[in-house]
């Protein structure tokens, strides 16, 4: 398996709070995505990384904030949580360059609740 | 933007019956596609990918997958489904063109029954 981790892998929180959810990695990678997983939606983008401090928005982005300070975390924020950001969230990271060009591989997911 | 569309959100098939598993994406250019497969209660795993060269993908047990440019298509198929390959399936793809976005299909459900 690729050297990814995600933490944590189970959170409760409350409306209202800051969450912070890490995804790390071990292989140099230069793409890193986040992803939410709800019932009948797949996998949908809410923000990617194509380097240090180089971000951009997916599809559901609102809500939700990244940072990049170095090349092995992604950190991905909820400043205010809300029950309908309930869901499983994945990190992946892939490659994509003359020399190498990989699919993306994933971390095993966080598993959040807002109550 | 970019968007992938799969025809089935569930599927149900009996065992040795094939499966073929739509996928269309929604722009030209240069494009990586993908299958992903997710069983229960796990993280998702690649089946099969296709980036150039043969259009006909092999991918793990047994699946395999066609592009084709023509119609922005990248369906799954399997000649005799297993009760084991009951799981959720996504289509994804990537462009060079918009950045690398690695955007995915809501998902197929297939259950095979035994």
């Amino acid at each position: 398996d690729a050297g990814i981790t995600q933490s944590p892998r189970h959170k409760v929180t409350e409306t209202g709070t800051p969450v912070t959810l890490r995804c790390h990695q071990t292989e140099n990678h230069r793409y890193m995505y986040w992803y939410r997983q709800d019932p009948g939606h797949g996998l949908r983008l809410i923000h990617y990384s194509y380097g240090v401090k180089d971000t951009d928005k997916g599809e559901v982005s609102d809500g939700y904030s990244v940072s990049r300070s170095k090349t092995e975390d992604f950190l991905l924020t909820l400043e205010s949580a809300t029950s309908s950001q309930t869901s499983v969230y994945f990190c992946a990271i892939s490659e994509s360059r003359q020399d190498l060009n990989t699919e993306a591989f994933f971390g095993q997911g966080t598993r959040l609740t807002v109550v | 933007a970019q968007s992938v569309s799969q025809h089935n959100h569930h599927v149900i098939l009996s065992e040795a019956a094939s499966l073929e598993l739509g996928c269309n994406y929604s722009y030209g250019g240069t494009v990586n596609l993908f299958w992903y497969v997710q069983y229960p209660g796990q993280h998702l795993q690649l089946l099969l990918k296709y980036f150039s060269g043969d259009p006909l993908v092999k991918g793990i047990k047994g699946f395999e997958a066609e592009f084709i440019k023509s119609k922005f298509s990248f369906n799954l198929r399997k000649p005799s489904v297993q009760w084991s390959d009951t799981a959720e399936y996504f289509c994804a793809v990537k462009a060079w063109e918009y950045g690398n976005k690695l955007v995915f299909g809501a998902g197929t459900i297939l259950r095979v029954k035994s």
